[in-house]
């Protein structure tokens, strides 16, 4: 079975401060990696995925996240952020070998983050 | 503009009632799923359709329908034995084939059983 931990419920920050919000996953097989974003009372929005290649990927609103195999990690970067990215973030993983359960996203809890001025 | 849409944006029941969720998507996906948002639980998976007229049970089905009887549309009925009714309700679909463009989501339904 798979799983996804993101380690932080509520991430406060300041304006035009770095920001990393860690996600960890178990699987056995290989999977695909995403983040979604989520505005209040909106749904999600996808930020990024990693499927194969480059281990830093680049997504949407100056994201990125890389994608450590060994720790079994995909953390989500952004060096300076805006009040605008207040918001809750996803992170998901698709097993790749998802037989009957082809594309289903498995999500971890979310993390708030919090952007102050 | 392609997307997927959901109605209404805010919904009121009693207890006791039955109430329909729509989801509708003019993407031409063939799966399409219904998740529940509860605050810090994250998204759980309710039903989920492959294709037409066939659907899976997720993670927390029971109390919960569906059908699938087009393409375009999938449905959740919250039925009177789901027992903690109230949350926030999203639907999404994607590519059946293609797992790794992941899934677009609704703007979701927000539903307070009284």
């Amino acid at each position: 079975a798979q799983s996804v931990t993101q380690l932080d419920s509520q991430v406060p920050v300041f304006e035009e401060a770095p920001v990393e919000l860690r996600c960890n996953y178990s699987s056995s097989v290989s999977v695909y990696l995403f983040w979604y974003v989520q505005y209040p009372n909106q749904g999600l929005q996808l930020l990024l995925k990693y499927l194969s290649g480059s281990t830093l990927v680049k997504g949407i609103n100056g994201f990125e996240a890389e994608f450590n195999k060994s720790q079994t990690s995909f953390h989500l970067r952004k060096p300076s952020v805006h009040i605008s990215d207040t918001a809750e973030y996803f992170c998901a993983v698709i097993p790749m070998n998802y037989g009957g359960s082809q594309g289903n996203l498995i999500f971890g809890k979310g993390t708030k983050l919090s952007v102050k001025p | 503009d392609g997307g997927i849409t959901q109605s209404p944006k805010y919904l009121f029941r009693k207890e006791g009632q039955n109430v329909t969720l729509s989801c509708e998507q003019n993407l031409n996906h063939d799966a399409m799923y219904w998740y529940r948002q509860d605050p810090g639980q994250g998204l759980r998976l309710i039903y989920y359709s492959q294709i037409v007229n066939d659907f899976q049970k997720g993670d927390i089905a029971e109390g919960y329908s569906v059908s699938r009887e087009k393409k375009e549309s999938f449905p959740l009925t919250v039925t009177s034995a789901q027992k903690n009714p109230t949350a926030f309700y999203l639907c999404a679909s994607s590519s059946q084939g293609v797992p790794a463009e992941g899934q677009y989501f609704g703007p979701g339904t927000r539903l307070t059983v009284t």
